[in-house]
């Protein structure tokens, strides 16, 4: 069965940059994109931007360009986001998620917490 | 970039009542392509409706979608205890992927 399982939790400095993994299981990796989502506590959800792991090629969320970076690992069907200058308003859990049509499958969430 | 506005914010029903969520969208939606997803507490979100009106794998058929161009609706036709739950709509046919602000759902 398809699964998407991420990296453990974070604590990080304001400033401070963050690699969030996303290894993924049951299916052709480089047959679908790879989107990142996240979600501030209470909040809802937020499209950060895609990768497509044949090519390596992205997308991002003009919110995010200039901060974000997802890259892929091909030999081991990992994906990957890193987030860089965080800051307390970056407090959130981060998702990976199958793209097609709709996201089939979501990683469990890794929760990214910015604290001085 | 296309804005999803649902409504209800909250809709306060019992078990065995219909539910109906709105979702309009600033511009058109290319292709429908227009999902549902359900998420509780603590939980993952979970696909239940895509191409505006594709139920996905596994999901009851008292979930229903439907609309077009800017109008779409989620249809759960007689709710469970376990369908009180907040629902967001998205859109993938344009970047960038945008998501309603979400609408919950609770027990009256």
């Amino acid at each position: 069965q398809v699964q998407l399982v991420q990296s453990g939790a974070e604590v990080k400095k304001p400033g401070a940059s963050v690699k969030v993994s996303c290894k993924a299981s049951g299916y052709t990796f480089t047959g679908h994109y790879m989107h990142w989502v996240r979600q501030a506590p209470g909040e809802g959800l937020e499209w950060m931007g895609w990768i497509t792991p044949n090519s390596g090629g992205t997308n991002y969320a003009q919110k995010f360009q200039g901060r974000v970076t997802m890259t892929r690992d091909t030999s081991i069907s990992t994906a990957y986001m890193e987030l860089s200058r965080l800051g307390s308003d970056d407090t959130a859990v981060y998702y990976c998620a199958r793209g097609g049509d709709g996201y089939s499958a979501w990683g469990q969430g890794t929760l990214v917490t910015v604290s001085s | 970039e296309i804005v999803l506005t649902q409504s209800p914010g909250t809709l306060s029903l019992s078990p065995g009542e219909r539910a109906t969520l709105s979702c309009r969208a600033s511009q058109s939606v290319s292709s429908s392509y227009l999902a549902w997803y359900q998420q509780k507490p603590g939980q993952t979100p979970r696909l239940l409706i895509y191409g505006a009106s594709s139920r996905a794998t596994g999901i009851p058929d008292r979930f229903s979608g439907s609309g077009s161009g800017t109008d779409f609706t989620l249809t759960i036709s007689r709710l469970e205890p376990e369908d009180f739950a907040v629902y967001y709509c998205q859109q993938y046919g344009s970047s960038p992927m945008t998501f309603g602000q979400g609408a919950k759902v609770e027990i009256k």
